[in-house]
């Protein structure tokens, strides 16, 4: 157990819809991470906030949003859903901004249809 | 940006046997860290390796990284069953901690 919780697990939903994904990092770190994780691109880092700041960004769409709230959890918000954001939506986590490994959720599915 | 890619992309062997599985990468790096993932669950962290080391082991696992060749290898050595899973190496630049992961090695240990 990473000690990062992601919620759902499981998500089905139809094109043109919005959904929020939830993560609670490991109790301490402040920096959360989201990579989205599809067959043909494989992992792709979307974003970063450290301590409730955008940190970093990847590749994220316009029609993905994110925050960091005070007390450190974070959504990822996907809009306007297309049949190729179908993927596992992982949350990460870790102490700092510099360098050090990564604590990952268990993703959440995504399946657009 | 950066990104690893592991060689090759799928392993078969018989438990008790060796597996490795080699990366490379294209720019300047802070550190290089493994990642095993059971299908379909998170990544979980196997080892770090910065880039002014050469080798690092941690129990059944052995890292080497040339930073002159960009490349990295990771060695599981008497390999288990429950080594089972795709394995990804992700290299952090330096000041930040944006991994960028490789597409993975399949690697399936036969009892």
């Amino acid at each position: 157990d990473s000690g990062v919780t992601q919620t759902p697990k499981h998500l089905i939903t139809a094109t043109g819809q919005r959904v929020t994904l939830r993560c609670s990092p490991r109790s301490g770190d402040l920096s959360v991470y989201w990579y989205q994780q599809s067959l043909d691109q494989g992992l792709q880092f979307l974003i970063q906030y450290y301590n409730g700041e955008e940190r970093a960004k990847g590749n994220i769409l316009e029609r993905f949003s994110a925050q960091q709230f005070p007390d450190l959890h974070s959504e990822l918000n996907l809009s306007s859903l297309e049949l190729g954001d179908s993927a596992l939506y992982f949350c990460a986590s870790s102490v700092g901004v510099g360098d050090g490994e990564l604590f990952f959720g268990e993703g959440s599915r995504l399946t657009v249809l | 940006s950066q990104q690893g890619e592991e060689d090759p992309q799928a392993l078969s062997i018989q438990e008790g046997e060796n597996a490795t599985m080699n990366c490379s990468y294209k720019t300047s790096i802070n550190n290089l860290q493994w990642y095993r993932q059971n299908s379909g669950r998170g990544l979980v962290h196997l080892i770090l390796i910065r880039s002014n080391e050469r080798e690092k082991h941690s129990g059944r696992l052995r890292v080497t990284l040339d930073t002159s060749k960009k490349s990295s290898s990771l060695l599981i050595t008497a390999s288990r069953a429950a080594d089972t899973a795709s394995y990804f190496c992700a290299t952090a630049p330096y000041g930040n901690n944006r991994l960028a992961f490789g597409k993975g090695n399949q690697v399936v240990v036969i009892p």
